[in-house]
């Protein structure tokens, strides 16, 4: 099955800098990369996706990069704010037999200090 | 957009009794629903997949017996935790795709609910 790996676990930034968490996964037939923030408590919150006929996507301070040849794919937020610090998971969707199941990555804590 | 609601929202119970958690899509037709479990400071893990009217299929290591799964409509799915104890702690979140079409659907996730058997 499906593995997805996240890292880093934790990421302590300062507010206005950039933040990167990366994730790897290991079933090519995967095809659809979702980002979620969570808060908690709550349900996860989908901020950005890239499916895999793209390589790159963006919605104002946040962007996704995929690199299928690698299997992986990354979550960048400029310009950091406080209210970004949550937690933030990657997941990894296949098709086929597969499709809808969601393999989520361990996970990484933003914290964004004022 | 599309809803999805889950009720209750949490529960405490006593260890040994059973839980019944439910999953309704609110505007559309759920024809599959997927349900997740997240442990504390843990990621979400798949556990089960619903079809309306057929039976449940469950991931590795997820008994079948203990987390019963029933989806007899189109707008409601079902998940009772069977003898809970206080391991079978956690928040449980249903999900469900709208727009069966790979490049173009969308995931809804219910709003979870939290367990804690005490």
């Amino acid at each position: 099955g499906e593995n997805v790996e996240q890292h880093p676990s934790t990421l302590s930034v300062q507010e206005g800098d950039s933040a990167v968490i990366k994730c790897t996964y290991s079933d090519s037939a995967s095809n659809y990369f979702p980002w979620y923030k969570q808060e908690l408590g709550k349900r996860p919150q989908l901020i950005i996706d890239i499916r895999s006929n793209v390589g790159e996507k963006k919605d104002q301070r946040i962007a996704v990069t995929l690199n299928k040849t690698a299997k992986h794919f990354s979550l960048h937020i400029t310009e950091t704010q406080p209210e970004d610090s949550a937690v933030y998971f990657c997941a990894a969707r296949a098709g086929g037999t597969s499709y809808g199941k969601l393999t989520f990555g361990q996970g990484t804590i933003l914290t964004v200090h004022p | 957009g599309a809803v999805v609601s889950q009720h209750p929202s949490w529960v405490i119970c006593k260890s040994g009794t059973s839980v019944k958690i439910e999953c309704r899509s609110l505007d559309f037709q759920a024809t599959t629903m997927f349900w997740y479990r997240q442990f504390p400071k843990q990621s979400l893990m798949l556990m089960a997949t619903s079809n309306e009217g057929s039976k449940a299929t469950y991931e590795q290591g997820v008994e079948k017996d203990k987390f019963l799964i029933n989806h007899a409509s189109l707008t409601l799915s079902t998940l009772t935790v069977t003898s809970a104890h206080p391991e079978d702690s956690s928040f449980y979140i249903c999900s469900t795709i709208v727009g069966w079409r790979e490049f173009t659907d969308t995931q809804y996730f219910g709003p979870g609910t939290r367990l804690t058997v005490l």
